[in-house]
């Protein structure tokens, strides 16, 4: 069936590290692919989306690319900052109006 | 109030006793959804509402779970006879229609089943 796999956490970065999260996806079809975060106590926000492939979805300095060849969604940011600091979800989803399929999270921890 | 609310935000109960939960949705959103969060796992998919269609209850995982919508507005969640298994983050969203790609989360209910 469809799915979401994530790389394993917690990822642990010094303030200004470049990051990459890695997402893959097993699916039929073309979805819609998605990245959600999560900050401590709060409820998950979308952070990016991208509809169709070579599309880039950016926002808060992060990016991540559809790349249908090789079925992935990879969140990257070239300088992270303490704030940062939440669960990442990847997620895809066929069309609006269906539910998201997640992946299982990936917690991300910037120090200072 | 400006996002999706949800109520308790904790719950702990014994295993036999049912729970509701409640969702209040962003005001004007006709399309509402519940996922479940076990911890280490992804969100798992539980029942989609749409408006005032027959709700999408494939991601259910047994006949102890239901949930309930009135109209477009408050939603609530039930387990009966709960089991230590149902413990976990119950996460409600609302979308302003079918159409729209964006979910919208609320803060979610931690339930513990001892």
């Amino acid at each position: 069936g469809d799915s979401v796999t994530q790389m394993e956490g917690p990822v642990t970065l010094s303030e200004e590290a470049f990051l990459t999260i890695n997402c893959t996806y097993t699916a039929t079809g073309y979805p819609s692919l998605f990245w959600y975060v999560q900050y401590p106590g709060e409820g998950l926000q979308l952070l990016l989306k991208a509809t169709k492939a070579d599309d880039k979805g950016s926002n808060k300095g992060f990016e991540a690319t559809y790349r249908k060849e090789t079925t992935s969604f990879h969140l990257e940011k070239g300088s992270v900052q303490v704030s940062d600091s939440a669960v990442y979800f990847c997620a895809l989803r066929f069309q609006a109006g269906t539910a998201l399929i997640f992946g299982k999270g990936t917690t991300l921890s910037v120090s200072s | 109030g400006a996002g999706v609310s949800q109520s308790p935000s904790n719950k702990v109960t014994e295993k036999g006793k049912d729970v509701e939960l409640r969702c209040d949705p962003i005001s004007g959103h006709t399309a509402l959804y519940w996922y479940r969060q076990r911890l280490g796992q992804g969100l798992e998919f539980l029942i989609y509402f749409q408006g005032n269609s027959a709700p999408d209850k494939s991601g259910l995982p047994s006949d102890r779970f239901s949930a309930e919508r009135t109209g477009e507005s408050v939603s609530t969640l039930t387990i009966q006879r709960t089991q230590q298994e149902d413990s976990a983050v119950y996460l409600c969203a609302s979308s302003l229609r079918r159409d729209q790609e964006t979910q919208y989360f609320g803060p979610g209910t931690r339930l513990l089943v001892l």
